[in-house]
């Protein structure tokens, strides 16, 4: 079993939906990024949570730290949302990077 | 905002010769920088940890005469791979943490990737 699950690994929307990726994970962590990955393969930062929740404009991640679980939610998705999103978490003991195998997200107009 | 700057995009090249990737910190210093190489549908795969003016640390079964890392300057960390053979063949990326405080100094910080090097070996 992998330390970081995702779900769902991929996904399909139309134009204007409300989209959510949850991100399960089994280790003590010092913190929780969500990255978004282009078709390019260029990788951007959107989120780094070690607590609660954080808005940036459309997008929305909350991070539940006694469950071991975050979620990234898209308000009003749009065809540019279609990426890969990676959960990644910084692991307590080791402070390494551990990634998610990603979410393929594909919004249709 | 922060920018990590990767180059080559894309490069391919023949069996036996070494391509250098480079990736640059435009705006911060990065003491740090983390070199990942990725296989397709597949996640990151942490390849070695690089730090300015010391030896990089390796990651468990990745071969450090195969995949020389140099990180000579708080902006400039490069990823030699050597005698190239097509099974390393994949997706390349760095990043490094940044810290608006100056140099990077926590692995906490929000990470800074470059784009990213697609290497084809024939």
């Amino acid at each position: 079993k992998n330390e970081v699950e995702q779900s769902p690994q991929n996904l399909t929307a139309q134009e204007g939906e409300f989209i959510t990726i949850n991100c399960s994970y089994s280790v003590g962590i010092s913190a929780l990024h969500w990255l978004q990955q282009h078709p390019g393969g260029g990788i951007v930062s959107l989120f780094m949570l070690s607590s609660g929740k954080k808005k940036h404009g459309r997008l929305i991640a909350t991070i539940n730290i006694q469950e071991k679980h975050s979620s990234l939610h898209i308000t009003a998705s749009h065809p540019r949302d279609s990426a890969v999103y990676i959960c990644a978490v910084r692991s307590y003991n080791t402070d390494k990077l551990i990634f998610g195998t990603g979410t393929r997200l594909q919004v249709f107009p | 905002g922060a920018v990590v700057s990767q180059h080559p995009s894309r490069v391919i090249c023949k069996s036996g010769t070494s391509v250098k990737i480079e990736c640059r910190s435009l705006d911060f210093q990065a003491t740090t920088m983390f070199w990942y190489r990725q296989f397709p549908k597949q996640s990151l795969m942490l390849m070695a940890t690089s730090n300015e003016g010391s030896k990089a640390t390796y990651e468990q079964g990745v071969e450090k005469d195969k995949f020389l890392i140099n990180h000579a300057s708080l902006t400039l960390s490069t990823l030699t791979v050597t005698s190239a053979h097509p099974e390393d063949s994949s997706f390349y990326i760095c990043s490094a943490p940044s810290s608006r405080r100056g140099p990077s100094s926590s692995y906490n910080s929000p990470l800074h990737f470059g784009n990213g090097t697609r290497l084809t070996v024939t």
